[in-house]
């Protein structure tokens, strides 16, 4: 298995543009989590779907933020408009249950609003 | 809810010094307890856990304990390697998938 597939690596956009971030999680895996990285807060956990229902959006910033899940081998993070203090490393990760919280993360994607 | 405190950062070593990161938790009942690791532009990789008191989790030279008693699952590894420069997280998992993680405790080991 390739492992969790994130694109793009590297994201520079202008304030107010929107941004879209994708990621493929490990084929069978049930869970998907999208986290945040910064210095500043570390990494926070910004939504989890399972079996591509969202369970948990308490960690999404606000209405500039949604997050699908229309099957079990994608999922979108988006940010629209977006704004500078949105620059992060966006994290997607994916699980299974029963998995004892192993998880697979991808490689991030670095999103730079400027 | 679930929470998870571990040392400040950074910690700095020598090739072959004996390592220690500290973490405690908060939670309703007992979570599963883990270490992940975070290399230089990578994701986070599951390094070792533990899933109920006094259970030893350890890999690649790295250990730590479920300690109930003091609410632990402190990191050590006797002799560190350059290659082990990484950043670290300790992390809970409760009732649901969720995992709680740490802010991180950023390793470097110097030759």
């Amino acid at each position: 298995d390739a492992g969790v597939i994130q694109s793009p690596r590297h994201e520079v956009t202008e304030m107010g543009q929107e941004v879209t971030l994708r990621c493929k999680p490990i084929s069978g895996h049930n869970s998907l989590f999208w986290y945040r990285q910064t210095m500043m807060r570390g990494l926070e956990l910004l939504i989890y779907f399972n079996n591509n229902v969202p369970i948990d959006d308490s960690g999404m910033p606000e209405d500039r933020f949604s997050a699908k899940m229309p099957n079990a081998s994608f999922s979108t993070l988006k940010i629209q408009p977006s704004e500078p203090r949105d620059s992060a490393v966006y994290f997607c990760a994916s699980s299974f249950t029963g998995g004892e919280g192993r998880y697979t993360f991808g490689s991030g994607t670095r999103l730079t609003v400027v | 809810g679930n929470s998870v405190t571990q040392m400040e950062g950074p910690v700095t070593l020598s090739e072959e010094a004996f390592l220690t990161i500290n973490c405690t938790y908060t939670a309703t009942g007992y979570p599963s307890l883990f270490w992940y690791v975070q290399y230089p532009g990578e994701g986070l990789q599951l390094l070792l856990k533990a899933t109920k008191a006094d259970d030893k989790g350890s890999n690649k030279g790295f250990e730590a304990t479920y300690r109930k008693e003091t609410t632990s699952f402190h990191l050590e590894k006797g002799s560190v390697q350059v290659s082990d420069s990484a950043v670290y997280f300790c992390a809970s998992q409760g009732g649901s998938e969720k995992l709680v993680f740490g802010k991180g405790t950023k390793l470097t080991v110097n030759p």
